[in-house]
C-alpha cells in the first residue's frame, strides 16, 4: 500500500554540526507535506511544511527539501543544538471532500551529543 | 493556558474495563482528532470531528465511541478494554480541515 515512510530511525549528530533527516513517500497524489517534532512526553509540534508546487522552503534555522520526482522529503537542520533531540515525523496529508487526515511516517530519533 | 490539553495523562486499568479520556482546546478551532500511537510511536489517526460532527472514521472497533458535547471538547470513551489498545492516544485541532494541527500532551493508556 502507499505509505509514508522514512530512512533511519536513529541519527546521532554533534552539537553543532547540521543534520538531515530523511523521509520516502509513495502516494504520487499527496500535495501537502509537515515535518512534526515530538519530544520525549510531549505531543508533535509543528516545525515547517511544504507544499508539491514548491521545491525548498525555509524557517529559522530549518529548511525542508521536496523532490517529487523521486518522491523524497528531507528536513535540515543548521548548527544542531542539545534542544533539537527528538523524534521527527514526515506526515502528509490526504483531503477527503469534508476534511483532511494526516499520514505519518515511523518516525527518526535525533540524538544530539554535546 | 495550555492550548490542547488532556486528561488523565497516565492511565492504567484492567482488560475488559471501560474508560475515557478527554480532550479540551481553547483555541477557538472547531476541528478536533484523535490518534492513537503504538509503542513504535508509530501515529495514527483515528477520528476526525468538525463542528461536533464526525468527519474521519479511519476503521477503529466500535468499542471506541468518541463524543464531542461542544467543539472545544472531544472525548474518547473505549469499552471493554484489550492488551493491545495499550498506546498514548493524542488529541490535537485546528481552524478547519485544511490548517496546521495542534497536538494535546497525550494520554498513555496502560491495559493489564
Amino acid at each position: 500500500g502507499e505509505s509514508v515512510g522514512l530512512h533511519l530511525p536513529t541519527l546521532s549528530v554533534q552539537e553543532g554540526d547540521n543534520s538531515i533527516i530523511n523521509c520516502a513517500y509513495s502516494n504520487s497524489a499527496s500535495d501537502y507535506f509537515i515535518w512534526y517534532k515530538q519530544e520525549s512526553g510531549k505531543g508533535p509540534q509543528f516545525i515547517i511544511d511544504i507544499r508539491s508546487n514548491m521545491d525548498k522552503r525555509q524557517g529559522q534555522r530549518v529548511t525542508v527539501l521536496l523532490n517529487k520526482t523521486v518522491k523524497h522529503l528531507s528536513l535540515q537542520i543548521a548548527a544542531t543544538q542539545p534542544g533539537d533531540s527528538a523524534v521527527y515525523f514526515c506526515a502528509e496529508k490526504i483531503y477527503y471532500n469534508a476534511g483532511n487526515m494526516l499520514t505519518f511516517g515511523g518516525g527518526t530519533r535525533l540524538m544530539v551529543k554535546p | 493556558d495550555t492550548a490542547v490539553s488532556q486528561t488523565p495523562k497516565y492511565l492504567v486499568t484492567q482488560m475488559g474495563n471501560d474508560k475515557s479520556i478527554k480532550c479540551e482546546q481553547n483555541l477557538g478551532h472547531d476541528t478536533m482528532y484523535w490518534y492513537k500511537q503504538d509503542s513504535k510511536k508509530f501515529l495514527k489517526i483515528m477520528f476526525s470531528y468538525n463542528n461536533k460532527e464526525l468527519i474521519i472514521n479511519e476503521t477503529v472497533p466500535n468499542r471506541f465511541s468518541p463524543k464531542s458535547p461542544d467543539k472545544a471538547h472531544l472525548n474518547l470513551h473505549i469499552n471493554s478494554l484489550e492488551l493491545g489498545d495499550s498506546a498514548v492516544y493524542f488529541c490535537a485541532s485546528s481552524q478547519g480541515s485544511y490548517n496546521e494541527q495542534f497536538f494535546g500532551p497525550g494520554t498513555r493508556l496502560t491495559v493489564l
